[in-house]
């Protein structure tokens, strides 16, 4: 059984392009979580998601950000107009249930850089 | 709100030396106490939790971590460090909405010295 897959591993975009991060979550989990990293601080929360609904999106900004996770495929984290205060690494989690008794795994994470 | 501080950025410790993480929460209610390792360019692996019960929990790699709620704290201990467990480590709450939502420290990173 694979583990969470994230891609591309290492992302560089001018500011003004957009951004799409995939999330494949490990087989059998319909539960995808995604966080941000920045630099020198810990991960963050941004959005969770189940299949084609989106159920806490709290950690999102606002703009220019968005996500999904539809019927089949990956999930995808959107960045429209990308600053370079977007640079940051974002994870990806899966479970198969939202319980605490079960585990949640990360990907490897997308490293997005900003020019 | 909750939050978690991990007051040490940065520690150094020589192989085979033993090993303390410090970590402190904020939360109303009962906390879900959990440790991650992050090794360099790879995502994060669980390495303890806790949910209740015995305030001693052991993990994987030799690691455990004692909850004590006078002190809202949950350090991490290893009795001999090995090279292999340089990484950065995270301590986080987790928070119950509407799923498994968690809220991280920022981290304390360890090198080993051989």
């Amino acid at each position: 059984n694979a583990g969470v897959m994230q891609n591309p591993r290492h992302l560089v975009r001018r500011r003004g392009q957009e951004a799409r991060l995939r999330c494949s979550p490990m087989k059998g989990h319909s539960h995808v979580y995604w966080y941000r990293q920045l630099p020198e601080e810990g991960l963050k929360f941004m959005v969770y998601l189940q299949k084609e609904n989106i159920i806490d999106e709290s950690g999102m900004p606002k703009e220019r950000f968005s996500a999904e996770f539809p019927k089949e495929g990956p999930s995808i984290l959107r960045i429209q107009q990308v600053v370079r205060g977007d640079s940051a690494a974002y994870f990806c989690a899966s479970s198969p249930l939202a319980s605490w008794d079960n585990e949640q795994f990360f990907g490897p994470g997308t490293r997005l850089t900003v020019l | 709100a909750q939050s978690v501080t991990q007051p040490d950025i940065h520690i150094t410790v020589s192989e085979g030396a033993s090993l303390e993480l410090r970590c402190n929460y904020s939360y109303g209610a009962t906390p879900y106490l959990f440790w991650y390792v992050q090794s360099p360019g790879q995502g994060l692996q669980l390495l303890l939790k806790y949910f209740s019960g015995d305030t001693l929990v052991q993990g994987i790699k030799g690691f455990e971590a004692e909850f004590k709620r006078s002190q809202s704290s949950f350090n991490l201990r290893k009795p001999s460090v090995h090279w292999s467990d340089a990484a950065e480590y995270f301590c986080a709450v987790g928070v119950h909405n509407y799923g498994q939502n968690f809220v991280f420290g920022p981290g304390t990173r360890l090198s080993v010295l051989p």
